[in-house]
């Protein structure tokens, strides 16, 4: 039984361009939400996808977007990209979108902007 | 804003101690989970606890949840090698969607 499987697992990118990140969630999970997590810091939420719709957001600019798909997995875009946008972008996917739902998470994807 | 403050930073320890781990809120929350993150990899969740006063084992973890539901605590008995890595705390509450606000990190070196 796959986990949550994100890609890419590293990345470089340059200030100002755009990023796609992409998880796929666990089998038989159908939200996906996502974090981002700083050096030495704890994950802090980004935003949550339910039935295709962005269910709850963080407090990040609208440069970071998402996407969920009719199989569940889910893209997450970051425009305009800054230095401190550096972080590891981590996946979670839970069944249904409900409190005390265990969540569980991929690698993520460290992204490094030059 | 709601916010999980975590202490201590940083613990270095050698096998067989005992630790604790204390995770601290001014906001209440319906639930809080604990999860251990090594390097290059996602969180693993431990455990969730709901209620007040709340408190599970998981082996050597004892995990307790306090009975205003704005703290918890994690406690190691005889620390293992095998149980160096980050240790967070995340908050969740009732609605449509469970966002979880984690806390600050406590990275835990056990050494021999």
């Amino acid at each position: 039984d796959a986990g949550v499987t994100q890609s890419p697992t590293h990345l470089i990118k340059t200030r100002g361009q755009q990023v796609t990140l992409r998880c796929s969630p666990k089998s038989g999970h159908d939200t996906v939400s996502w974090y981002q997590q700083a050096l030495g810091q704890g994950p802090q939420f980004i935003f949550q996808y339910y039935e295709e719709e962005e269910r709850q957001r963080g407090n990040f600019p609208d440069r970071f977007s998402g996407h969920q798909f009719p199989n569940y997995s889910s893209e997450l875009n970051v425009n305009a990209l800054l230095l401190g946008d550096s972080a590891l972008y981590l996946c979670a996917s839970s069944l249904r979108a409900g409190v005390n739902q265990p969540q569980h998470f991929g690698d993520g994807t460290r992204l490094s902007i030059l | 804003t709601q916010l999980l403050e975590q202490s201590p930073q940083f613990l270095s320890i050698q096998e067989g101690e005992n630790l604790t781990v204390y995770c601290n809120s001014s906001s209440v929350f319906s639930s809080l989970q604990w999860y251990r993150q090594e390097p290059g990899e996602g969180p693993v969740l431990l455990v969730t606890v709901v209620t007040g006063g709340e408190v599970k084992k998981l082996k050597r973890l004892t995990f307790q949840f306090g009975d205003a539901r704005k703290d918890s605590s994690l406690h190691i008995t005889a620390a293992q090698t095998g149980d160096t890595g980050l240790y967070l705390c995340a908050g969740a509450n009732t609605g449509t969607a469970s966002k979880l606000t984690f806390g600050t990190g406590t990275r835990l070196q056990v050494t021999l």
